[in-house]
């Protein structure tokens, strides 16, 4: 079936630094890729997503970019504030599902 | 805000007893999603609903059941309650955007943490 697979966390960096969260796929057909973001004791929230091959997302300074020949949906920020601090959740449409991965605990540190 | 809540947001229970989640919209959206949340899982689907009446079961329905008798209330039941269902669990509604802008985008409840002794 569908899967995504995210790196694990959790991942440490010190403020202002470059962010990657590594995102890979496995689906039948052309889903629709998302990124979502729970903050402490809250609910997910959209944080981004690309419908097609090629398509970038990209929302709050966060860009990710739909490939399909790697079958990957790398999240990226250029300069990460301590109030990133979060998990972050790649995502696919399945049918009228979402599929999610296992979730990337990012600390920033100050 | 979407306008989805759940009910309740806190719940200690026994082995053994049954429990329901209540997830409520007010946004009339037709998919409405049970996931759980578990360290090193990610969310599962438990179980959704296309419809009142209509549901289907996720990758981890086992020991779950739900109903959908109005649009906006979607139940999770625990019909006996077990250690392994200690957990938070998610509702959640699928927005219905024109072309691509809202397919598949899916708004979450605040969540409900259960946890079985």
């Amino acid at each position: 079936g569908d899967s995504v697979t995210q790196m694990e966390g959790p991942v440490t960096l010190s403020e202002e630094a470059f962010l990657t969260i590594n995102c890979t796929y496995t689906a039948t057909g052309y889903p629709s890729l998302f990124w979502y973001v729970q903050y402490p004791g809250e609910g997910l929230q959209l944080l981004l997503k690309a419908t097609k091959a090629d398509d970038k997302g990209s929302n709050k300074g966060f860009e990710a970019t739909y490939r399909k020949e790697t079958t990957s949906f790398h999240l990226e920020k250029g300069s990460v504030q301590v109030s990133d601090s979060a998990v972050y959740f790649c995502a696919l449409s399945s049918g009228n599902k979402l599929v999610f991965g296992a979730g990337t605990i990012l600390r920033v540190k100050s | 805000d979407a306008g989805i809540t759940q009910s309740p947001r806190h719940k200690v229970t026994e082995t053994g007893t049954p429990v329901t989640l209540r997830c409520h919209q007010t946004e009339n959206h037709r998919y409405m999603y049970w996931y759980r949340q578990d360290p090193g899982h990610g969310l599962r689907l438990i179980h959704y609903s296309y419809g009142v009446k209509d549901t289907d079961k996720g990758e981890v329905s086992d020991g779950y059941s739900v109903s959908r008798s109005k649009t906006e209330d979607f139940l999770l039941t625990l019909e006996s309650a077990t250690s392994s269902q200690t957990s938070v669990y998610f509702c959640a509604i699928r927005s219905t955007g024109t072309g691509n802008a809202g397919a598949n985008v899916l708004t979450f409840g605040a969540g409900s943490r259960l946890t079985v002794l």
